[in-house]
């Protein structure tokens, strides 16, 4: 079966970083996929990985490892908006996104 | 641009009566998809449309139907909803269904008790 794997929560100190890990079985790869859920709000899009390594996006990172089906969201100089839950999905080799249950981030003053 | 929208934003539905979800989008994506998002689990898909005119079965399609007549409407249909049915359902759309840089949009979500 296809497998996502997140912590269910984790509580981070306004501005500290915060590593937020994704390891994945899925039938296939065709790219990795973060996005930043507010509650009650729509999934928007993070960033996105296909290739091994790291891609920098202003205060967000996102690194890849497909030989160990292993990534992580790097989150840097925290700020309280930054309090929602992170999900990474997984393209599979029919290009379906297979999902991850969610990471609740929980910001602390 | 308003993107994708959906309605209505929150329904309380009676078990055994049947129930259209709507979704619009103005981008003029191709590809467009329901999910459902229940707690503890990740966003599990429906249904999917690939273009206008053609659908296919995500990993949850039993209980619901969809249909694709033209680019920007995907509506959702439950013709006899049961309790299993409550959760937050989403629509979501991507430019195109296969390409290695493709992103989903997602709509704003309804919320759907059923009773």
């Amino acid at each position: 079966g296809q497998n996502i794997d997140q912590p269910t929560e984790m509580t981070a100190t306004e501005g500290a970083i915060v590593q937020i890990n994704c390891t994945y079985q899925t039938s296939g790869f065709n790219g990795l996929f973060w996005y930043q859920q507010h509650a009650g709000e729509a999934p928007t899009f993070l960033s996105y990985n296909v290739l091994d390594g790291l891609e920098e996006k202003g205060r967000f990172s996102s690194f890849l490892s497909r030989s160990k089906g292993y990534s992580y969201l790097l989150l840097k100089e925290l700020q309280m908006k930054d309090s929602a839950s992170y999900l990474c999905a997984v393209r599979d080799s029919n290009y379906q996104l297979i999902w991850g249950a969610g990471t609740k981030l929980i910001i602390k003053p | 641009t308003a993107g994708i929208t959906q309605a209505p934003t929150s329904q309380i539905l009676a078990a055994g009566r049947s129930m259209t979800l709507r979704c619009t989008q103005d981008m003029r994506h191709n590809a467009m998809y329901w999910y459902r998002q229940d707690l503890g689990l990740g966003l599990r898909l429906i249904h999917y449309s690939n273009t206008a005119g053609t659908t296919g079965k995500g990993e949850v399609p039993d209980g619901y139907s969809v249909s694709r007549a033209n680019t920007d409407d995907f509506p959702l249909t439950l013709a006899s909803a049961v309790p299993s049915q409550t959760s937050v359902y989403f629509c979501a759309s991507s430019d195109s269904a296969g390409g290695h840089t493709d992103t989903q949009y997602f709509g704003p979500g309804t919320r759907l008790t059923v009773l």
